[in-house]
């Protein structure tokens, strides 16, 4: 089946050791998108790429990096983990382009915890 | 800017109890509208969307209508499970950015 797929799972870092999550995806999207999600609530955007165009959202601190060598697979870096960047990571994919409102989908999360 | 409210929880319900979850949506234009379910330690799965007014979508037993004049989408369904026990997200998109409501935890007991 076409997904998207994110490793680790479950990824223990130090704090401020710097730390890369993975997402691959067969869906064959155009847009790739990361999330941050905390305790009880809403995914927060960080940012996507289109094609290869990177979008970063404003608030996005910069030690939140990310890379998309080719259209199957993303990766998050974390610079320097804080304790506060403890949360899951969500990878998503969309079809077409980032102005046509298309459905998101979504991998299953790598939940990181900062010691 | 466009903004998503839900009911806030948790829902409780015994099994076989009919569910609503509201949800209610500021935007400009024509957004799409969609609800995400979300079990624990999970990822988010789509459960439906709908597209533009009046469109139902439906998925696993569970409904919701765009309602324009009421700027609602409502998840309703007739008969939960103890496996539908989980965080369901109500959202838009209207540029391509997912817009999510706070989210709603349902609990259903035997």
């Amino acid at each position: 089946d076409a997904m998207v797929i994110q490793n680790p799972r479950y990824q223990v870092t130090q704090f401020g050791k710097p730390v890369t999550l993975s997402c691959s995806q067969t869906l064959n999207h155009n847009v790739m998108y990361w999330y941050q999600q905390k305790s009880s609530q809403a995914p927060k955007l960080l940012f996507h790429y289109y094609d290869k165009d990177f979008n970063n959202e404003a608030d996005t601190p910069d030690n939140f990096q990310s890379r998309r060598p080719n259209t199957s697979f993303c990766f998050l870096d974390i610079r320097s983990p804080g304790l506060g960047d403890a949360a899951m990571y969500l990878c998503a994919t969309s079809s077409r382009g980032w102005e046509t409102q298309e459905t998101q989908y979504f991998g299953p999360g790598t939940r990181l915890l900062v010691l | 800017g466009d903004s998503v409210t839900q009911m806030e929880g948790p829902v409780t319900l015994s099994e076989e109890a009919f569910l609503t979850i509201n949800c209610t949506y500021t935007a400009t234009g024509y957004p799409s509208l969609f609800w995400y379910v979300q079990y624990p330690g999970e990822g988010l799965q789509l459960l439906l969307k709908a597209t533009k007014a009046d469109d139902k979508g439906s998925n696993k037993g569970f409904e919701a209508t765009y309602r324009k004049e009421t700027t609602s989408f409502h998840l309703e369904k007739g008969s939960v499970q103890v496996s539908d026990s989980a965080v369901y997200f109500c959202a838009l998109s209207n540029t391509g950015k997912l817009i999510f409501g706070q989210g709603t935890t349902l609990q259903v007991k035997p």
